[in-house]
C-alpha cells in the first residue's frame, strides 16, 4: 500500500541480539497493528496501538517490544527473548472505528543467522 | 477464547468453476467483517468487506454472504481465473477483544487452467 512504509524488506537476526522493524505511515490513521506470519499460517497479533503513547498486546506479544511517539510510526523490536523470531511481519494501519478496514504494508521478513 | 475458523484450508478448482470458502466466527458481537487475498510473498489485500447490518455483499466475480444468526460468513469467487490463485483470510472484529481484527487460518485456492 503506497502509504504505508516498512523496512527494511529483509533482516538477519544473530543470536542474543535485538532487531528493530520499522513501519511509517503517511496516511494519517490513528490506528496500527504488528502482526506475525509463518510459513503457511494465519496472522497473528503482537501489539497494536490505537492513539499516540499508547498500545496494547496482543495474542503473541512475548519477546517483542514497541513504542508509538509519533503518530506516523510504530517500530517493532524483536528482543533476544523471542526464541523464534524467523517469520514475515506485517505492518497494518486501520481506523479507530471497528468496522472499518486495515490496509497492509509490503512486510518484512526476518531470518535467524 | 474467542476465534475465527476457516475451511476449507485448501481449495482446487478449474479454471471457470466457482470456489466458496467459509469462515464461523464466535461474538455474536462482531460487526465487520473483510475478505483479504494474500499472492506469495506478498502483503494481504483487501478484495471485500462487509457490516453486519448487510446480508450481501458483490464486486464483479467476488460476493460475500453473512448469516448474522448462525454466525457464517462466505465468500464466493464465480467464473474462476488462474490470476484468482492465491490464500484467501477472513476475518472478523471481536468485541472482546477490543474490536480488534481476529483472522482466520486461510485458504490456499489453487485454479487450475
Amino acid at each position: 500500500d503506497g502509504g504505508i512504509t516498512q523496512s527494511p524488506k529483509y533482516l538477519f537476526r544473530k543470536e542474543g541480539q535485538n532487531v528493530t522493524l520499522s513501519c511509517e505511515q503517511n496516511l494519517n490513521h490513528d490506528a496500527m497493528y504488528w502482526y506475525r506470519q509463518d510459513p503457511g499460517q494465519g496472522l497473528r497479533l503482537i501489539y497494536y496501538s490505537q492513539i499516540v503513547n499508547d498500545f496494547q498486546k496482543g495474542d503473541i506479544a512475548e519477546g517483542y517490544s514497541v513504542s508509538r511517539e509519533k503518530k506516523e510510526s510504530f517500530p517493532l523490536t524483536v528482543t533476544s527473548a523471542q526464541k523464534n523470531p524467523t517469520a514475515f511481519y506485517l505492518c497494518a494501519i486501520g481506523r479507530e472505528n471497528s468496522n472499518q478496514p486495515q490496509h497492509f504494508g509490503d512486510g518484512t521478513r526476518l531470518s535467524i543467522l | 477464547g474467542e476465534n475465527v475458523e476457516q475451511h476449507p484450508s485448501t481449495l482446487s478448482v478449474q479454471e471457470g468453476d466457482s470456489a466458496v470458502i467459509k469462515c464461523t466466527y464466535s461474538d455474536s458481537a462482531s460487526n465487520y467483517f473483510p475478505w483479504y487475498k494474500q499472492e506469495l510473498g506478498k502483503r494481504p489485500q483487501l478484495i471485500i468487506d462487509i457490516r453486519s447490518n448487510v446480508g450481501e455483499k458483490k464486486d464483479q466475480r467476488i460476493a460475500v454472504t453473512l448469516n448474522k444468526t448462525a454466525k457464517h460468513f462466505s465468500l464466493h469467487i464465480t467464473e474462476t481465473q488462474p490470476e484468482d490463485s492465491a490464500v484467501y483470510f477472513c476475518a472478523a472484529t471481536i468485541k472482546a477483544a477490543g474490536n480488534k481484527l481476529t483472522f482466520g487460518g486461510g485458504t490456499r485456492v489453487l485454479v487450475k487452467p
